[in-house]
């Protein structure tokens, strides 16, 4: 079973829109969270991370998650999206139980239209 | 870019053939990482390597196989055995393995295909 969970995997938006991915995990104990994106034809990269401290966490390009440790949860948020923001957006969870590997959920891909 | 470089871009293997794909780094990392990416699966680590000269089984490493003897460069060589090999293959690095909060930094992938 996957231990890092992406809920939608294909996601369509208009310019404007607001935009809400959701991350769940099943580790206990410590854990480290990143949000990484590939947008066509790029490298993946780190859109934002949380390890400590406040539990919403800001990014680049606007993006923002939040780390709700009663849910196992680290949903991705961006209050208006633009034509740019196509990609494809990954989860990624590090853990002392899983002795800090960093594992990936299966990626949601994120179509906005002009 | 980024200071990895991953080659090829694109690789076709044939039946029975073993193929290596190749990663290099300049960021002076010691830890470096194999990643397969498969459509609607995310990223599954292959192998990992901590330092010169030693790498541990991800969670995919049946049919595949790594070297680590110099610390800029960790090629992944695809064997015969490995029967599904069609994906989409990253390398990554970081400063120390696992480190704990600390991102990835990625290559730009080689794409592996059967012919």
């Amino acid at each position: 079973a996957q231990s890092v969970s992406q809920h939608n995997h294909h996601v369509i938006l208009s310019e404007a829109a607001s935009l809400e991915l959701g991350c769940n995990y099943s580790y206990g104990g410590t854990v480290n969270l990143f949000w990484y994106v590939q947008y066509p034809g790029q490298h993946l990269q780190l859109l934002l991370k949380y390890f400590s401290g406040d539990p919403l966490v800001k990014g680049i390009k606007g993006f923002e998650a939040e780390f709700i440790k009663s849910k196992f949860s680290f949903n991705l948020r961006k209050p208006s999206v633009q034509w740019s923001d196509t990609a494809e957006y990954f989860c990624a969870v590090n853990a002392r139980s899983n002795d800090y590997k960093l594992s990936f959920g299966a990626g949601t891909t994120v179509t906005v239209r002009a | 870019d980024g200071g990895i470089t991953q080659s090829p871009k694109y690789l076709f293997r044939k039946e029975g053939q073993n193929v290596t794909l190749s990663c290099e780094q300049n960021l002076n990392h010691d830890a470096m990482y194999w990643y397969r990416q498969d459509p609607g699966q995310g990223l599954r680590l292959i192998y990992y390597s901590q330092i010169v000269n030693d790498f541990q089984k991800g969670d995919i490493a049946e049919g595949y196989s790594v070297s680590r003897e110099k610390k800029e460069s960790f090629p992944l060589t695809v064997t015969s055995a490995q029967k599904n090999p069609t994906a989409f293959y990253l390398c990554a690095t970081a400063p120390d393995i696992f480190a704990t909060n600390e991102k990835l930094f990625f290559g730009s992938g080689t794409q592996l295909s059967v012919l």
